[in-house]
């Protein structure tokens, strides 16, 4: 079964709101979670870094205030996109690292359709 | 240099032959190394780690390792259309980050 899980798989929002994405690690306790987003055909690109009880750390580029990440929990991440744009529509995935094995696993990805 | 080397493709193998995939990476201080499977439209799934030098094998899967080399690849036996997707390399490296390779994308032809 999953070891890491996303939900929702698939969300449809209008532009101008906000969407939320969750991220659980169902099998261990993960201090670190990865967000990742994926246009079609290319290659996954990492946003951000969730750190459990502190501030994400956010790649280059990529806007802190439009993409909030929140790590309140040991098996819970969330990635909310504020003030949704037909361009932020993509495929957003998380992972997480379980620290004992050190083996990532992914989550089954969010489709964003913003319209 | 990029950090990781990957053969994009297309691959193209017979089904039941074997499938090789090829990954060279730059991080020497890298110590995980992943093999993940990924379908069109889904996320990456993944199929093999490794951390020591040699191979490793799980079912039709093989990982070999050569740190030296730098270089670390995935075979895959008797292949099957349903092994059609694209494969990923990854290491964990200091940066505590995945990187990934380009991907391969590998076609089993009945």
């Amino acid at each position: 079964g999953a070891v890491v899980s996303q939900h929702p798989s698939r969300v449809i929002c209008k532009s101008g709101t906000s969407v939320k994405i969750e991220c659980r690690s169902l099998d261990f306790q993960a201090t670190t979670m990865f967000w990742y987003r994926q246009f079609p055909k290319q290659s996954l690109m990492l946003m951000a870094t969730s750190n459990e009880g502190s501030k994400a750390t956010y790649e280059q580029g990529v806007e802190k205030d439009k993409f909030l990440i929140n790590h309140a929990s040991l098996t819970l991440s969330t990635l909310t996109v504020t003030s949704a744009h037909p361009e932020d529509s993509s495929f957003y995935i998380c992972s997480a690292r379980d620290p004992g094995s050190g083996t990532i696993y992914f989550g089954e990805g969010s489709w964003l359709t913003v319209v | 240099q990029k950090e990781v080397e990957q053969n994009s493709g297309p691959l193209s193998v017979p089904e039941g032959a074997i499938a090789s995939l090829n990954c060279t990476y730059s991080d020497r201080g890298s110590q995980s190394f992943f093999w993940y499977r990924q379908y069109s439209g889904k996320s990456p799934e993944l199929i093999m780690s490794i951390y020591s030098n040699g191979d490793k094998e799980d079912g039709r899967f093989t990982a070999q390792l050569n740190k030296a080399s730098q270089y670390v690849s995935l075979l895959i036996r008797d292949s099957q259309p349903s092994d059609s997707a694209t494969y990923l390399c990854a290491f964990w490296g200091g940066n505590e980050k995945l990187t990934f390779g380009t991907g391969t994308r590998l076609t089993i032809i009945p």
